[in-house]
């Protein structure tokens, strides 16, 4: 089956810290995965995506890399900031279907 | 972008009363939408597929008679919690495919609507 599995927060750091948000993921075929980004009060925003193994998504300095081998797709940033606090969401999506499947979220806590 | 919107974004009902949530999308035409439940602390469960001018497809598990949807436009879809209980009580979002994406991988996301049965 398919499923996503994210790192347990919550996640707390002080600003300028590095940023690592693991997600694993099973999946049948060949899914695309993406991270959502969740500010407080506000609907999910697609953050990053890639489509195929070894694409790399990149947005606003968050980057994930598509690793097959390791069906993983980790979400990094060298550098966070305050407005980086919000909860973050890994979610895959198989081509043969439009369920998508999400991870537990981490809320991520940056402190000045 | 292409904004999809819910509303509203919270209502507080009294058990065995029924609530409706509408899902909107705002610049651009949806034949299908999507309704998702978050637990507290859990990650997103796809509910249902809202279909434009036909029945909608649940997920297993989903009571249909509990949890109706009707899509009845190009840019609008229903969820009614019929006689809702307090177990009812969770965040309901919507989303709708992006029509400039080739597939139905990329989808826009309601703000979400915080449920809370008494």
């Amino acid at each position: 089956g398919n499923s996503v599995t994210q790192m347990e927060g919550p996640v707390t750091l002080s600003e300028e810290a590095f940023l690592t948000i693991n997600c694993t993921y099973t999946a049948t075929g060949y899914p695309s995965l993406f991270w959502y980004v969740q500010y407080p009060g506000e609907g999910l925003q697609l953050l990053l995506k890639a489509t195929k193994a070894d694409d790399k998504g990149s947005n606003k300095g968050f980057e994930a890399t598509y690793r097959k081998e390791t069906t993983s797709f980790h979400l990094e940033k060298g550098s966070v900031q305050v407005s980086d606090s919000a909860v973050y969401f890994c979610a895959l999506s198989t081509n043969t279907g439009n369920q998508f499947y999400f991870g537990t979220g981490t809320s991520l806590t940056v402190i000045p | 972008g292409a904004v999809v919107s819910q509303h509203p974004s919270r209502v507080i009902c009294k058990s065995g009363t029924s609530v409706k949530i509408e899902c909107r999308s705002l610049d651009f035409q949806a034949t299908t939408m999507f309704w998702y439940r978050q637990f507290p602390k859990k990650s997103l469960m796809l509910m249902a597929t809202s279909n434009e001018g036909s029945k909608a497809t649940y997920e297993q598990g989903v009571e249909k008679d509990k949890f109706l949807i009707n899509h009845a436009s190009l840019t609008l879809s229903t969820l009614t919690v019929t006689s809702a209980h307090p177990e009812d009580s969770s965040f309901y979002i919507c989303s709708a495919p992006d029509p400039t994406a080739s597939s139905y991988n990329e989808q826009f996301f309601g703000p979400g609507t915080r449920l809370t049965v008494l």
